[in-house]
């Protein structure tokens, strides 16, 4: 099974700009790994921020965005707010249904 | 709007079996894969099973393959888990995630299955 790859923590400053990325051991993350990425806070259910590499939840506020970058997945955080601070997984699909997550980012705002 | 809701966690003894269940509301629901995912105390996403829109298609996680079944009801616009042989390591909050042919995904609030004797 696919290992996919992510920082175990970052730390941004507010007003800052973030960047998480998502590696796979199977070789570069391309489009057709339909990359999700979900923000999880303390004692809550995980929420989708991005789909699809680089769409958009309908809440997802625009200071997130997602892309594809020297084979990586990547989410950008600009303009972190406190209430940023959370855990980041992002997750992929290979073979179009089998489906991984990576180990997730904690980020702080500090 | 999307709703997911869970049920059927409770503590169970190791070796025992759990049905969990996910009712959907807010969508087609034939439409929509439906995925569990499980989290154990204080780590991270573990992506347990996966089952098409239709049914044909079921996909498992390494670790629950064998062990587990996923199944769904389209006419109740439910999914299920089956879960037997149950270890302790299976302790976690179980999520349901509805995944839509644009790859979107709406997440349940969790049911926490707890194994231990």
């Amino acid at each position: 099974q696919a290992v996919v790859t992510q920082e175990p923590s970052l730390t941004v400053t507010p007003g800052g700009t973030v960047t998480l990325t998502c590696g796979s051991s199977t070789g570069a993350v391309t489009r057709s790994h339909y990359t999700s990425w979900f923000q999880q806070k303390p004692g809550q259910a995980p929420s989708t921020l991005i789909f699809n590499t680089n769409n958009k939840d309908s809440r997802t506020p625009a200071r997130f965005s997602g892309s594809l970058l020297g084979g990586k997945a990547v989410l950008t955080l600009s303009r972190a707010q406190p209430e940023d601070e959370a855990d980041y997984y992002c997750f992929l699909s290979f073979d179009g249904i089998r489906q991984v997550f990576g180990p997730g980012t904690r980020v702080t705002v500090l | 709007e999307v709703h997911l809701v869970e049920s059927g966690g409770k503590l169970v003894q190791p070796g025992g079996s759990l049905r969990l269940s996910c009712a959907a509301s807010g969508i087609t629901f034939s439409t929509y894969a439906m995925t569990w995912v499980r989290q154990a105390p204080g780590k991270g996403l573990e992506w347990v099973a996966v089952i098409s829109g239709s049914g044909g298609s079921l996909y498992y996680g390494d670790s629950v393959r064998g062990r587990f079944t996923i199944s769904r009801d389209n006419s109740q616009n439910t999914v299920f888990l089956q879960m037997n042989t149950l270890r302790p390591e299976d302790t976690a909050v179980y999520y349901c995630a509805a995944r839509a042919k644009n790859h979107s995904v709406d997440w349940g609030q969790g049911t926490l299955v707890t194994v231990s004797s």
